[in-house]
C-alpha cells in the first residue's frame, strides 16, 4: 500500500534552534517528493522538489534530503524563527499515475 | 494575480442541506483539485480534473459532486450534508495533473450540525 508517514507528529523548540523533521514513504513507483509549509487556517505552499536523482536540495534555512535507497526524507530547518510555526507536509507523488500521496504532517511550534 | 481563490470563507450547514464551494484559479492551470483536511489526517483527495472537460473520483468521493464549469473554476457540490462531511476544503491547481507543484486556495472550514 502506497503510504506516506511523518514523525514527530508535533514538535516545540526555542527560537533560533535548528530540528529535523522525516518522512519515511512506500510509494512506488516513485517520481519526486515535496515538502510543503501550511501555516494555520491557510492552504500549503510548497518548498522544495526532489526527484529520484537528488539527495539534498535548499531554499533559505530549509535543507531537504532524500535517500531513494532507504525511502526516507528529511527537512531540516536552522535558526528556527517565530514565522517558523506551521505544519510541514511530505508529499510524494507516483510517476504510474496522476497520483500524489499526502503525510499527515508535522505540526512546528518555536517559542521565543 | 489572485491565484486560487475559494467561497466562502466559514459555513454552517444543518444535515440534509446542500451548498456549493466555489473554487476559481487565475494562473491558467489546467489542473485543478478538491481535497479535504480533518485534524490529525493527511489532506485527501475528493476530486480532481486533469484538464478542463474531465472530472475524475479521487480517495474519498462518496457524498460529493463536482463541475469543471471552465478552465478557471472548479466547485464542490453537497447534495445532503452529513456531520462526516464537518471539515476544511482546500482547492488547487497546477499546470499538469500529481507531479507539478499545485498551488493552494485559503480553505473553507465546513461545519454540518
Amino acid at each position: 500500500k502506497n503510504q506516506v508517514e511523518q514523525s514527530p507528529q508535533s514538535l516545540i523548540i526555542l527560537e533560533g534552534k535548528n530540528c529535523t523533521l522525516q518522512c519515511n514513504y512506500t510509494v512506488s513507483p516513485f517520481s519526486n517528493l515535496r515538502w510543503y509549509k501550511q501555516d494555520t487556517g491557510r492552504g500549503p505552499v510548497s518548498l522544495t522538489i526532489m526527484t529520484f536523482s537528488e539527495n539534498t536540495k535548499s531554499n533559505g534555512r530549509y535543507t531537504a534530503t532524500l535517500d531513494a535507497d532507504t525511502k526516507q526524507s528529511s527537512l531540516h530547518i536552522t535558526a528556527s524563527q517565530l514565522s517558523d510555526s506551521a505544519s510541514y507536509i511530505c508529499v510524494v507523488s507516483l510517476s504510474s499515475a496522476s497520483k500524489i500521496i499526502f503525510g499527515s504532517g508535522t505540526r512546528l511550534s518555536i517559542r521565543p | 494575480n489572485a491565484g486560487v481563490t475559494q467561497t466562502p470563507k466559514f459555513q454552517v450547514l444543518k444535515t440534509g442541506q446542500s451548498m456549493t464551494l466555489q473554487c476559481a484559479q487565475d494562473m491558467n492551470h489546467n489542473s485543478m483539485y478538491w481535497y479535504r483536511q480533518d485534524p490529525g489526517m493527511g489532506l485527501r483527495l475528493i476530486y480532481y480534473s486533469a484538464s478542463e472537460g474531465t472530472t475524475d473520483k479521487g480517495e474519498v468521493p462518496n457524498g460529493y459532486n463536482v463541475s469543471r464549469l471552465n478552465k478557471r473554476e472548479f466547485s464542490l457540490r453537497l447534495e445532503s450534508a452529513a456531520p462526516s462531511q464537518t471539515s476544511v476544503y482546500f482547492c488547487a491547481s497546477s499546470e499538469l495533473p500529481s507531479r507539478d507543484e499545485q498551488y493552494f486556495g485559503p480553505g473553507t472550514r465546513l461545519t454540518v450540525t
